[in-house]
């Protein structure tokens, strides 16, 4: 079965860092683009970071120069490492494999989602 | 950066059908995905390349798109069908490629 699983959601700081996994299965992480979807409460998604290994890497204005998306093949795991958190920061974060053809993508599989509360 | 309009809430009754629309500036030279997403849950594909259904998905969901807009169809409208719908695009010539819709919210009367 296809899956996606995300942990290391909670609440944290402000200025505080949190780093989530996402664990794959059914698949291999490393021949596929990988994306971060955020939601907010009661927000719509928004898209936090994608890049596909070794390929070219994307982060929205909002989390650029905070976050990192990294992978470790090994694990078939998708990390997003999140420093200097804001409140606005709290939402939801999705895993989710992107299917890329040609220069169109779009999300075929999601996780379950990981809540990240950003407060003091 | 490319923007997607969607209207905020869609009501139908059961068994008609409901229209959710997105606009957008050319949209029809784009293709777009739709995914639909029930509360607490994570959003699933419905509908990609403008109107391919992804297997398990039923016959009832069709889309469409031309022009400045791209619309959501779903016929024999069901209870279970009330969730948020979501239009997304991606244009790999704009620093911000990939755009989700703001959500429309499908209410079953």
């Amino acid at each position: 079965e296809v899956q996606l699983v995300e942990t290391g959601g909670g609440l944290i700081q402000p200025g505080g860092s949190l780093r989530l996994s996402c664990v794959a299965s059914g698949f291999t992480v490393s021949t596929n683009y990988m994306t971060w979807v955020r939601q907010g409460p009661g927000k719509g998604l928004e898209w936090v970071s994608f890049n596909h290994n070794g390929g070219k890497t994307y982060y929205a204005d909002s989390v650029k120069g905070r976050f990192t998306i990294s992978r470790d093949n090994s694990k078939n795991t998708l990390y997003l490492q999140m420093n200097s958190l804001r409140a606005e920061d709290t939402a939801v974060y999705y895993c989710a494999r992107m299917d890329c053809t040609g220069y169109v993508c779009f999300v075929d599989i999601w996780g379950q989602g990981t809540l990240v509360t950003v407060s003091s | 950066s490319y923007v997607l309009t969607q209207a905020p809430s869609v009501s139908v009754a059961p068994g008609e059908t409901a229209r959710i629309t997105c606009g957008g500036n050319n949209i029809g030279s784009k293709s777009v995905h739709w995914y639909q997403q029930k509360p607490g849950q994570a959003p699933v594909l419905v509908i990609n390349f403008d109107s391919d259904r992804p297997s398990g998905i039923p016959e009832r969901f069709s889309g469409s798109n031309s022009g400045n807009t791209a619309t959501l169809t779903i016929s024999r409208v069901e209870a279970g069908d009330e969730a948020d719908y979501y239009c997304q695009v991606w244009d790999s010539s704009r620093d911000h490629p990939g755009v989700f819709g703001g959500g429309t919210k499908l209410t079953v009367l």
